[in-house]
């Protein structure tokens, strides 16, 4: 088996503050993905990525960047957090189309 | 826009087998149902995943319509660590071209003693 290891777990900013959310995975899947998750709603695709250095954007990519560096990594960062934002970021991959994996989130908060 | 419809809540009681329906009546061909399910603070962990025929596995039964219109899964004598958020969607083969996955608001299992 492997495992998604998302970091940090709770990350607190400032209004107008980039952050940056770190995703690894050693199923040496192809496929990542990041999904962002507000309170009570289903979860929205912000960017993924097929391979190393390949990104695609999802449905949701504005105010977002993400970088692929390497086929077990895939880190996305906030380019300005807004005020009193409140998400959970989900990382996942997959073998090409296959069973999506997901770690246990990245709760963000902005003060 | 989410392809499946899933009822918001559900509620049922320890022992029980509970039936968890989703309506997908736009279905393409070659497309997957799977079923995710979610506890809180935690990501969505794999339930089972279906093209025609019924599936079975250690968590679930997965039921699929004839028509493939509709799927149920069927959770045997439930327990409390299977209270959670249960997401039904659909997902094109492995060879397509469409690698996103939409969930939606899914079906909120309550578990009670």
């Amino acid at each position: 088996g492997g495992i998604i290891t998302q970091t940090p777990k709770f990350l607190i900013g400032q209004e107008g503050q980039k952050l940056t959310l770190k995703c690894q995975q050693n199923f040496n899947h192809d496929t990542m993905y990041w999904y962002r998750q507000d309170s009570g709603k289903g979860l929205r695709l912000i960017y993924y990525s097929i391979t190393e250095n390949d990104l695609q954007k999802g449905d949701l990519s504005e105010g977002y960047d993400a970088s692929r560096e390497k086929k077990s990594s895939f880190s996305l960062t906030v380019t300005s957090a807004q005020k009193n934002e409140m998400a959970v970021f989900l990382c996942a991959s997959s073998w090409s189309q296959n069973t999506l994996y997901f770690g246990a989130g990245t709760r963000l908060s902005v003060l | 826009d989410a392809k499946t419809t899933q009822p918001d809540s559900m509620e049922s009681t320890e022992g029980e087998t509970v039936h968890l329906p989703c309506s997908h009546a736009t279905i393409s061909g070659n497309e997957y149902i799977y079923w995710y399910r979610q506890v809180p603070l935690q990501g969505p962990e794999y339930v089972t995943h279906g093209l025609q025929q019924n599936t079975t596995n250690s968590m679930a039964f997965l039921a699929i319509a004839s028509d493939r219109k509709s799927s149920t899964l069927i959770l045997p004598h439930v327990s409390l660590r299977d209270a959670a958020v249960y997401h039904c969607i659909l997902r094109v083969a492995s060879g397509g071209s469409n690698y996103k996955l939409t969930f939606g608001k899914g079906t909120l299992l309550t578990v009670t003693p």
